[in-house]
């Protein structure tokens, strides 16, 4: 099985500010990576899809980078909307798996 | 609106079994896939299982074979998800999410039905 481990586990940003949080793969998954964002006491929701391609209706502020192995989730302005716990997901293996979490709340 | 409506919270004694819901809505159910995951407090999200709700055809993680059984039935837009020899490891927030046949990310989730495992 293919293991994600994601950094910080925690991230603190103040409003406005640029968060990236980070996503390794322990073998290649190409660009078979998303990302969600859940809110407390919420389900996910998709933000990004192979790697870098936004999902409908996800503000330009949020882009994906990367491929094989180390993928990078940037938000470039934070909202306030914005704080939350962020997972990454490979779909190239099964089972699918995702990383950790990482939480990024207020500074 | 895609919209996945899923049944309400369980409480079940270890040995028991289970079996969760999830209604779809606004889209057409048999051309998409219904993936099962699962989240304990505080843990990362669990993979389970996914159906071709349109042919049937299954895959599930080697964690719950044996246990886990989904089905589908596309008279009704509904899939379901049974887990059995439930065991309180097993409480958790159970989700179902929709996506493409063909690439195998989550784009739409259901709200979650909480699985409570006590004697």
């Amino acid at each position: 099985e293919i293991v994600m481990t994601q950094s910080p586990a925690t991230l603190s940003v103040s409003p406005g500010e640029r968060a990236i949080v980070s996503c390794r793969a322990s073998q290649s998954i190409s660009r078979n990576l998303a990302w969600y964002q859940q809110k407390a006491g919420q389900a996910p929701r998709l933000l990004i899809y192979g790697a870098s391609t936004r999902a409908t209706g996800i503000p330009a502020r949020f882009s994906g980078s990367g491929s094989g192995t180390e993928f990078t989730l940037t938000i470039s302005s934070l909202q306030s909307e914005d704080f939350a716990v962020y997972y990454c997901q490979q779909f190239n293996n099964w089972p699918l798996t995702f990383g950790g979490g990482t939480k990024v709340e207020i500074k | 609106q895609v919209h996945l409506l899923q049944s309400g919270a369980e409480v079940k004694k270890p040995g028991a079994s289970v079996k969760v819901s999830c209604k779809a809505s606004g889209y057409s159910f048999s051309s998409y896939a219904i993936h099962w995951l699962r989240q304990a407090p505080g843990q990362r999200l669990e993979w389970m299982g996914w159906i071709n709700a349109g042919n049937g055809n299954t895959k599930y993680s080697q964690q719950f074979q044996g246990r886990v059984t989904i089905t589908s039935d596309t008279s009704a837009n509904t899939a379901y998800m049974e887990l059995s020899s439930l065991r309180s490891e097993d409480s958790a927030l159970y989700y179902c999410a929709g996506g493409s046949i063909f690439y195998f990310y989550m784009d739409v989730w259901g709200k979650g039905t909480t699985v409570t495992v006590s004697s």
